[in-house]
């Protein structure tokens, strides 16, 4: 497609309960990013893709969050027992040049 | 490392009035230096990017910025401010290249009065 499409636009959870996000890139890009925005202005970088293989995680927490790039399907990020500090809006960027192209993000609520 | 200030976190303009809003970079690298908007609950929009050619960059809208390498700045202008113009401005870092992770300043916000 021509715009990176992410599903869903909102997602509410329990505590404890599990979270999956869907990002589809830009149709020819290599990589995808996911980002976290919390407190409406902090980004935090979460982990990029090239294709398939991770290229960057060092943003990634080590407990509980895990992502994937599979071929011919959306990228994915999950969370694993959320918790309350999870709730943010979940952005998935896709680029093949130095420019990152934004969806317009998933808002996850954990209550 | 590298990091970005954004030294206004709200602005206020009349329409029709310039606009200035202000960032500072730190990195250890030549950077690539981004201006992105984001409108109330949309995504992110690329307005403008800085990667080493000429120091005045002009983006969409009308907006532009310029490096300045020994002020260590890239502030972002527009000669007449719109009412659509109201949203939240990001100044954004990268190490130059394809697959390098955005560093985000904390960002301002640009309110237009009539």
């Amino acid at each position: 497609g021509e715009e990176v499409a992410q599903t869903p636009k909102h997602l509410v959870r329990g505590e404890g309960q599990k979270a999956k996000l869907y990002c589809a890139p830009i149709k020819g890009h290599s990589y995808v990013f996911w980002y976290q925005q919390v407190l409406k202005n902090e980004f935090k970088f979460l982990i990029s893709f090239q294709n398939e293989n991770v290229f960057d995680e060092t943003g990634m927490p080590k407990e509980r969050f895990s992502a994937k790039c599979l071929p011919n399907s959306p990228c994915s990020l999950e969370i694993q027992a959320t918790k309350l500090e999870d709730s943010a809006v979940y952005f998935c960027a896709s680029s093949q040049s130095d420019i990152q192209y934004f969806g317009a993000g998933t808002r996850l609520s954990v209550l | 490392a590298q990091s970005v200030t954004q030294l206004d976190s709200h602005v206020s303009v009349s329409e029709g009035t310039p606009v200035l809003l202000r960032c500072n970079y730190s990195s250890s690298y030549s950077p690539s230096l981004f201006w992105y908007v984001q409108h109330p609950n949309k995504g992110l929009q690329l307005l403008l990017k800085y990667t080493s050619a000429a120091t005045l960059v002009k983006g969409i809208n009308g907006f532009e910025a310029e490096f300045k390498k020994s002020e260590t700045s890239f502030h972002l202008t527009k000669p007449s401010a719109h009412m659509s113009d109201a949203a939240e401005y990001f100044c954004v870092v990268s190490f130059t290249g394809t697959a390098s992770k955005l560093t985000f300043g904390t960002g301002t916000r640009l309110q237009v009065t009539l």
